[in-house]
């Protein structure tokens, strides 16, 4: 079974400083990770993906295999970075990458 | 381009009731997953629809169906309404096996 844990539901950080939102997951195969955002009365969109390895918004994410861990950094915030932040999985498969499992999500403020 | 469209908007219903969400994916998309989100939760994973036919589905009851359409749009049907029902239903369309998810603004239903 694949299970995607994200220890903070809430998270508050002044603007300028660093950002780390966390996720460990656990999933037996090779996945795919994924972080996808909501800001305020917006859809939920994909922010980044680890395969693409590119920085979205200021934002990276590192796969750590050993520690099976996917926390997403961003070293000086920004208030328009508050929102809904989910990680999520989904397995290597021929079909794509549709069948996500989320993290139950963190809320991250920026306080100015 | 609306992006993924999703109606209605808002549902009620009492237990024991069917219903039928709508989902009309992006233009150029060929594939429909779709999500069930409770309070407080990440959304997760119903089924997903590809030319015409379920392709992959999540741990939900056979309670749970769904069609997809010749023009690609999709329905999500429930049966025999329960109060744990309740959610925001999410619809994302996708076209291809690595194409990013793009998520409509959701359903939500509430059971009495």
């Amino acid at each position: 079974a694949q299970r995607v844990t994200q220890p903070e539901k809430l998270l508050s950080v002044f603007k300028g400083a660093p950002v780390e939102l966390k996720c460990n997951y656990s999933y037996s195969g090779s996945p795919e990770l994924f972080w996808y955002v909501q800001y305020s009365r917006q859809r939920l969109q994909l922010l980044l993906r680890h395969i693409s390895r590119e920085s979205i918004k200021g934002f990276t994410a590192d796969l750590n295999k050993g520690e099976t861990s996917f926390h997403l950094k961003k070293p000086f915030a920004q208030e328009e970075d508050s929102a809904m932040y989910y990680c999520a999985l989904s397995p290597v498969s021929n079909f794509g990458n549709e069948k996500l499992t989320f993290g139950t999500g963190t809320r991250l403020t920026i306080i100015p | 381009d609306a992006g993924v469209t999703q109606s209605p908007t808002h549902l009620i219903k009492t237990r024991g009731q069917q219903v039928t969400l709508r989902c009309s994916p992006k233009s150029g998309h060929d594939t429909v997953s779709w999500y069930q989100q409770a309070l407080g939760q990440g959304p997760q994973f119903i089924f997903q629809y590809y030319e015409e036919e379920e392709r992959q589905r999540g741990n939900f009851p056979d309670r749970f169906s769904g069609h997809q359409f010749p023009n690609y749009s999709s329905e999500l049907n429930v049966n025999a309404l329960l109060l744990g029902d309740s959610a925001l239903y999410l619809c994302a369309s996708s076209g291809g096996t690595a194409e990013k998810l793009f998520f409509g603004s959701g359903t939500q239903l509430s059971v009495l």
